[in-house]
C-alpha cells in the first residue's frame, strides 16, 4: 500500500458521460498530480495542485477538469467522455511543490468508455 | 512531443543475467532522473534516481548510468531476478517544475 488512494479502481461508462475520480494523498503530503496513460503510451501529465491551489497544467483537455479539497483529497472530472478517453489514470502525491524527489503513486483508476 | 523516449517496447532476460533498460531524453535542462517499476494493477513505484552531476548511482542490484553528452542514461539489474519482471518507466524533471516527463517504458520479462 502505497498511502495514495484511488477510487474507484475501475469504472466503464458510456460516451457524452460524465464522471469523478477521487484522489487521497499520502499523509502529510500537499501535492497532488494527475496522470493519464492510454495504450502504449507513457505517463501524460495532466494537472497539478498544491495545498488547494493549482500548480501546473499539462496536456489536458478542456473537457477534463480537477480541484483539491481543504482536506487535501483530489477529484478529477471528465466530461463528454469520448472512446479516446479510456486510459488508466494515476494520482500521485508529494510533500514538496517540485518534483526532483519523485513522487507516490496510486494503484490507479481503468476507464473504460464504450 | 515525446521529451523522454524509450524505444525499447520489451526486454527478455534469463534468470541470473544482467538486464539493461535504456533512456533517451531530448531537453538538456533535464537535472534528475528517475526511474520507476509498475507491476500489473499497480501504480508506478519509484526505483532509483540520479542527479545530473553524477554519472552513476549504485543501489543494490540496481544501477543506473548516465551520459549527457549523449542525453542517454541506462538502468543495470544485475542479477536479473523473475521477480523483476515489471514495466520499467524513465522519467525525467526540471528544477523547479512541477511534473515529471515519463517514457513509455519498457517491459522486462525475466526468464526463471
Amino acid at each position: 500500500d502505497s498511502g495514495v488512494t484511488q477510487t474507484p479502481k475501475h469504472l466503464i461508462t458510456a460516451t457524452g458521460q460524465r464522471v469523478t475520480l477521487r484522489c487521497s494523498p499520502r499523509s502529510g503530503d500537499l501535492s497532488v498530480y494527475w496522470y493519464q496513460q492510454s495504450l502504449d503510451q507513457g505517463l501524460q501529465f495532466l494537472i497539478q495542485y498544491y495545498n488547494g491551489e493549482e500548480r501546473a497544467k499539462g496536456n489536458i483537455l478542456e473537457r477534463f477538469s480537477a480541484q483539491q479539497f481543504p482536506d487535501l483529497h483530489s477529484e478529477l472530472n471528465l466530461s463528454s467522455l469520448e472512446l479516446g478517453d479510456s486510459a488508466l489514470y494515476f494520482c500521485a502525491s508529494s510533500a514538496r511543490q517540485a518534483t526532483n524527489y519523485g513522487y507516490t503513486f496510486g494503484s490507479g483508476t481503468r476507464l473504460t468508455v464504450v | 512531443d515525446q521529451q523522454v523516449k524509450q524505444n525499447s517496447p520489451s526486454l527478455s532476460v534469463q534468470e541470473g543475467r544482467i538486464s539493461i533498460l535504456n533512456c533517451d531524453y531530448t531537453n538538456s535542462m533535464f537535472d534528475y532522473f528517475l526511474w520507476y517499476k509498475k507491476y500489473p494493477a499497480e501504480g508506478p513505484t519509484f526505483l532509483i534516481s540520479i542527479s545530473s552531476i553524477k554519472d552513476k548511482n549504485e543501489d543494490g542490484r540496481f544501477t543506473v548510468f548516465l551520459n549527457k553528452s549523449a542525453k542517454h542514461l541506462s538502468l543495470h539489474i544485475v542479477p536479473s531476478q523473475p521477480g523483476d519482471s515489471a514495466v520499467y518507466f524513465c522519467a525525467a524533471s526540471l528544477t523547479g517544475a512541477n511534473n515529471l516527463f515519463f517514457g513509455t517504458g519498457t517491459r522486462l520479462t525475466v526468464i526463471p
